[in-house]
Parts: C-alpha cells; sequence; structure tokens
C-alpha cells in the first residue's frame, strides 16, 4: 500500500498563505486509477474534504473553500500540494493527504500534520 | 454534494457488548462507503471499504452491511481498543467526497 506524508510550517500568521507538499510514496502520482486529496480536522472537530487533483492538474474542491485554495502536482517529484490563502484562526487544524480512488475501492491517508495560524 | 448523517452521535458501552453505527446518505451510493476509526491524536485508521469488505489486518470482529442510502458499522464484542470515534466516507462521487460527522464511542 502507498505512503503518504505531509510536510510544511507548522506556524502560520492570520491574513498569510499556508503550503503543503504531499509526498507519495509506493505509487506513481501518474497513475490514471487514483486522484489525490487534501482533508482537514480542526480541533474536537470532524473531518472537512478541501480538494481533490488529478495527476493531469484537473482539480475539484470544496465550494466553500474555492476561493481560497489551489492545489497543484509536480509529477517529476511525485508529490502534489496545497495552497490555502488568506488565513484565519478557523484555518487551524490537521490537514491530511490522501490517495483517493472512489467507488468500492479503499482509501489511504497520510499521518497528518498540524497547522496552527496565530500571529 | 451528498449528505451523510450518522447515528447516534455518541455512545457509552461496556467491553463485550455488540455496538452498531448507522450512516445515512442522503441519496443512493451503492455500496460506496468506507468506515474509519479515530483515535484520539491519531489519524483516521481504515477499517472497512465497499461498504462489508473488511481492510487487510482489521479484526474480524468489524463488520460493515448496506447499500443504497443506509449503512451499518457493528463491533460484535467491544474490546477496550475499539474506544474512539468512528466515520464514514462516500466515495460514490470521488473527486468529490463527504464525511459522516462521526460517532464516538467511550466507556459506559
Amino acid at each position: 500500500q502507498p505512503q503518504l506524508q505531509e510536510s510544511g510550517p507548522g506556524l502560520v500568521k492570520p491574513s498569510e498563505t499556508l503550503s503543503l507538499v504531499c509526498n507519495v510514496y509506493g505509487d506513481s502520482i501518474t497513475s490514471r486509477s487514483y486522484y489525490w486529496g487534501w482533508i482537514r480536522q480542526p480541533p474536537g472537530k470532524g473531518l472537512e474534504w478541501i480538494g481533490s487533483i488529478f495527476y493531469s492538474g484537473s482539480a475539484y474542491y470544496n465550494p466553500s473553500l474555492k476561493s481560497r485554495v489551489t492545489m497543484s502536482v509536480d509529477t517529476s517529484k511525485n508529490q502534489f500540494s496545497l495552497q490555502l490563502r488568506s488565513v484565519t484562526a478557523a484555518d487551524t487544524a490537521v490537514y491530511y493527504c490522501a490517495r483517493l480512488r472512489g467507488g468500492k475501492n479503499e482509501d489511504y491517508w497520510g499521518q497528518g500534520t498540524l497547522v496552527t495560524v496565530s500571529s | 454534494d451528498i449528505q451523510l448523517t450518522q447515528s447516534p452521535s455518541s455512545l457509552s458501552a461496556s467491553v463485550g457488548d455488540r455496538v452498531t453505527i448507522t450512516c445515512r446518505a442522503s441519496q443512493r451510493i451503492s455500496n460506496h462507503l468506507i468506515w474509519y476509526q479515530q483515535k484520539v491524536g491519531k489519524a483516521p485508521k481504515l477499517l472497512i471499504f465497499g461498504a462489508s469488505t473488511l481492510h487487510s489486518g482489521v479484526p474480524s470482529r468489524f463488520s460493515g452491511s448496506g447499500s443504497g442510502t443506509e449503512f451499518n458499522l457493528t463491533i460484535s464484542t467491544l474490546e477496550a481498543e475499539d474506544f474512539a470515534t468512528y466515520y464514514c466516507q462516500q466515495t460514490y462521487s470521488t473527486p468529490l467526497i463527504d464525511f459522516g460527522p462521526g460517532t464516538k464511542v467511550d466507556i459506559k
């Protein structure tokens, strides 16, 4: 099964841009079978889908975040990225990256990284 | 998007109890549903996919059932390590995915 590892700053200032990278191991990000996604979980709350991207760059975003989110893929590094602009304290969460296959199939997640928005 | 509800939102149970959690979808999603277990401070752990297929290494006391709009996760004999929060996720409309709000199982 694949391994996914999130990385990026653990602290971001309000109004700035949160940037995270997900490195994928044991699988090719150019596989036509999968999408690659970001999910977040604020402290003590439930799971929220942020967005998903195909290796070609086609991306789908949660409407509630769409105006602030950009996802991208770097096939040469077998990784994909998340940018969330104009962050506030409400964006403080554990951010997970995931391999999404859909249908009757399993999805695989990284271990998550905590990002705190604070001055 | 597809709305997922879970019931109950929380429950208290004892070791040895049989526990059933229900996930309902706002539209038919075939058997395209995943169940996760999450313990405090940890990433969600995959339990069941395709509504009823047990992920590798998951104890057989966990089972999933259902199709269409109603799904169940059952723990046949609750063990101490099973106290956690459980989430359902629809994979019917991937790359757009949705999660249930979670069911917290704690010790009575």
